[in-house]
């Protein structure tokens, strides 16, 4: 198994451009979820899902849409990226009920100039 | 939201010592304490949790230890090694649907 991949691993963007994060898992993992990580700081959940079909906003969703079509991937959408954007982000996935026991993807660092 | 927190941001400590890593943390309802690590330049990786109704639970050479009197959650390493250096992170679950994790201290192991 791959477990949870994220692409790509490096991204500038300017102002005001959007994008799409992917992520996908391949343990057949009902949860799945979005952190960003700034320096100092912990995780903060950005949006997560129970399931396909089923999302729901974390701490710090503003600015961020999600949806969960299949139970593989969970894309995190940038609207309009702002430099206060400029974090690492990683995804996650779990097994139902198994939420404290997550598997985290190698993170995606994103620069916003 | 409440959060949890981290007392130490760093911990030093000498290769074969035991580690003693400690978390506080402000919300009763929480159901599952778990002790995450981070490699340099990785995604976090579960270590351990532990049950809001027990006290202790043992892993291979780590435990950790919860005080709900207190609201302190701590994480043990015995004969810490080099491979041990790493951020660790404390998080609590709430709702059973979400993770809120701490600041984390920064674990260094010297030989």
């Amino acid at each position: 198994n791959a477990g949870v991949t994220q692409t790509p691993k490096f991204q500038v963007l300017k102002t005001g451009q959007s994008m799409t994060l992917q992520c996908a898992q391949d343990m057949n993992h009902e949860y799945m979820s979005w952190y960003r990580q700034d320096p100092g700081m912990g995780l903060r959940l950005i949006h997560y899902s129970v399931g396909a079909g089923i999302t729901d906003q974390g701490e710090v969703p503003n600015g961020y849409n999600v949806s969960r079509s299949t139970t593989e991937d969970f894309p995190l959408r940038l609207l309009s990226a702002a430099p206060s954007q400029t974090s690492v982000y990683f995804c996650a996935s779990s097994r139902p009920g198994r939420v404290d026991e997550q598997y985290f993807g190698p993170g995606t660092r994103l620069t916003v100039t | 939201g409440e959060s949890v927190g981290l007392h130490l941001p760093t911990l030093s400590v000498q290769e074969g010592d035991n580690s003693i890593i400690n978390c506080a943390y402000s919300n009763s309802a929480s159901d599952y304490f778990i002790w995450y690590k981070q490699e340099s330049g990785k995604g976090p990786q579960f270590i351990i949790d532990i049950r809001s109704n027990m006290d202790k639970r043992q892993g291979q050479r780590v435990t950790v230890l919860l005080n709900k009197t207190v609201k302190h959650l701590s994480l043990q390493i015995a004969a810490t090694q080099p491979g041990d250096s790493a951020v660790y992170f404390c998080a609590e679950s709430i709702t059973g649907t979400a993770l809120i994790f701490g600041k984390g201290t920064t674990l260094s192991v010297s030989s």
